[in-house]
């Protein structure tokens, strides 16, 4: 079975920029959590979507929005890049999400550099 | 104070060695337990769930909660040198969004 895919995995922006991220899901999983990975912070959460809603969300500013689609892939978008944004951004499935029931399983991340 | 604290490291151990590696959280009301390894240029992977207190095994690896304490532990029996890594622990209420620790870093000594 194949494993959660992001694309792209490496991306460069400059301050002030917008960017989308892509995550698709290991087939048959409605659950799509997405996360921000940096050495200062650790992995923080950043909203998780189930049958293209969003059902949980982190402390991070509006700038950063997200969406699912039918088919559970979803998008990741941060508008107005700041270089603080420069980080893993890591996207996870699982089939219905939430750890009391489910494993989650992650992508190998996209990294974000922003100039 | 941050909801869940863990060292940074690095802790570099010789192979066949018993690793220890641990977390303190604040928040009493968590109930989800887990501990994720994940490897340079890598997403993490899940290595051992448990649900509220006491001791979990998976081959070389137990997990341990103490809730009273409100620590957690990973111990890694026979370590080699595939077990260098960045682990992570992660814990979470019911249905609600997981917190991390910020990972050890982990070196296995051949």
């Amino acid at each position: 079975k194949a494993g959660v895919t992001q694309t792209p995995r490496y991306l460069i922006k400059t301050r002030g920029q917008q960017v989308t991220l892509s995550c698709s899901p290991i087939s048959g999983h409605r659950s799509v959590s997405w996360y921000q990975q940096t050495p200062g912070q650790g992995l923080q959460f950043l909203f998780e979507y189930f049958s293209e809603t969003q059902r949980n969300k982190g402390n991070f500013p509006g700038r950063f929005s997200g969406r699912q689609f039918s088919n559970s892939r979803s998008e990741m978008n941060v508008s107005t890049l700041e270089l603080g944004d420069s980080a893993l951004y890591l996207c996870a499935s699982s089939f219905e999400g939430g750890p009391s029931t489910d494993t989650q399983y992650f992508g190998p991340g996209t990294r974000l550099t922003v100039l | 104070q941050k909801e869940v604290e863990q060292d940074p490291g690095p802790l570099s151990v010789p192979e066949g060695a018993i690793v220890s590696l641990n977390c303190t959280y604040s928040n009493s009301a968590f109930q989800y337990f887990m501990w994720y390894r994940q490897y340079s240029r890598k997403g993490p992977e899940l290595l051992m769930y448990t649900y509220s207190s006491g001791n979990k095994e998976d081959g070389r690896f137990t997990a341990q909660v103490d809730k009273s304490s409100k620590y957690i532990s990973l111990f890694i029996r026979d370590s080699q040198p595939s077990d260098s890594a960045t682990y992570l622990c992660a814990m979470s209420l019911r249905d609600d969004k997981i917190i991390f620790g910020k990972g050890t870093r982990l070196h296995i000594l051949p």
